[in-house]
């Protein structure tokens, strides 16, 4: 089945600096792939979709400066949190559409963001 | 818009009880229709989809879930708990035809497993 991984699982970091996780599809390829906020206890919100070669694609309210999102080839997406601050602290997590056309969508692990 | 409902925040069963997770969903049409299972700390298992056809869909884990169109509904349903099916469910709508497959959570159920 189709596999994406991400990495690091966990990242712990100081306020003010920035933090990049990557996200592959290590089994196929994807010209799509999203990116999730999960908080504590909350459900998944996604805040972009980024298309390999051109721009990403933001959600409301989503800072597109403060979450730079870099779509380069078929198989890795990154996400960086630029100057990142407490409230930044979260779970990441990125999925792949499959080659089907049923939506169906493969998860990473996610990424356990904490910023001190 | 789309939008999903799980109107159970938190269930407590006890193991080898029955279990049933709501799910309501609002879209348009008929959607694609996913459950997925998240433990602590970690990403998401897909348990079923719906996408057409019957609407008796079964999953792994011995889970099922019924598509209920004229109840916009697509309950997850389980005849025998087990103590390792303690976990986070979420319910997920996705646009059919859509360029983008964007899927959209409903706010999740945990459940918890008595011995």
């Amino acid at each position: 089945g189709a596999v994406v991984s991400q990495h690091p699982s966990r990242v712990i970091c100081k306020s003010g600096t920035s933090v990049k996780i990557e996200c592959r599809s290590l089994d196929f390829q994807a010209t799509t792939m999203f990116w999730y906020r999960q908080f504590p206890k909350q459900s998944l919100m996604l805040m972009a979709t980024s298309n390999e070669g051109s721009k990403a694609t933001y959600e409301q309210g989503v800072e597109k400066d403060k979450f730079l999102i870099n779509h380069a080839s078929l198989t890795l997406s990154t996400l960086t949190v630029t100057s990142a601050h407490p409230e930044d602290s979260s779970f990441y997590i990125c999925s792949a559409p499959g080659t089907g056309v049923n939506n169906e969508q493969f998860f990473g692990p996610g990424t356990r963001l904490t910023v001190l | 818009a789309q939008s999903v409902t799980q109107p159970d925040i938190h269930i407590t069963v006890s193991e080898g009880a029955s279990l049933e997770l709501r799910c309501n969903y609002s879209y348009g049409a008929t959607p694609y229709l996913f459950w997925y299972v998240q433990s602590p700390g970690q990403g998401l298992q897909l348990l079923l989809k719906y996408f057409s056809g019957d609407t008796l869909v079964q999953g792994i884990k011995g889970f099922e879930a019924e598509f209920k169109r004229s109840q916009s509904s697509f309950n997850l349903r389980k005849p025998s708990v087990h103590w390792s099916d303690a976990a986070e469910y979420f319910c997920a709508v996705g646009a059919r035809g859509g360029a983008t497959n964007k899927l959209i959570f409903g706010t999740g159920t945990l459940l918890a497993v008595q011995p």
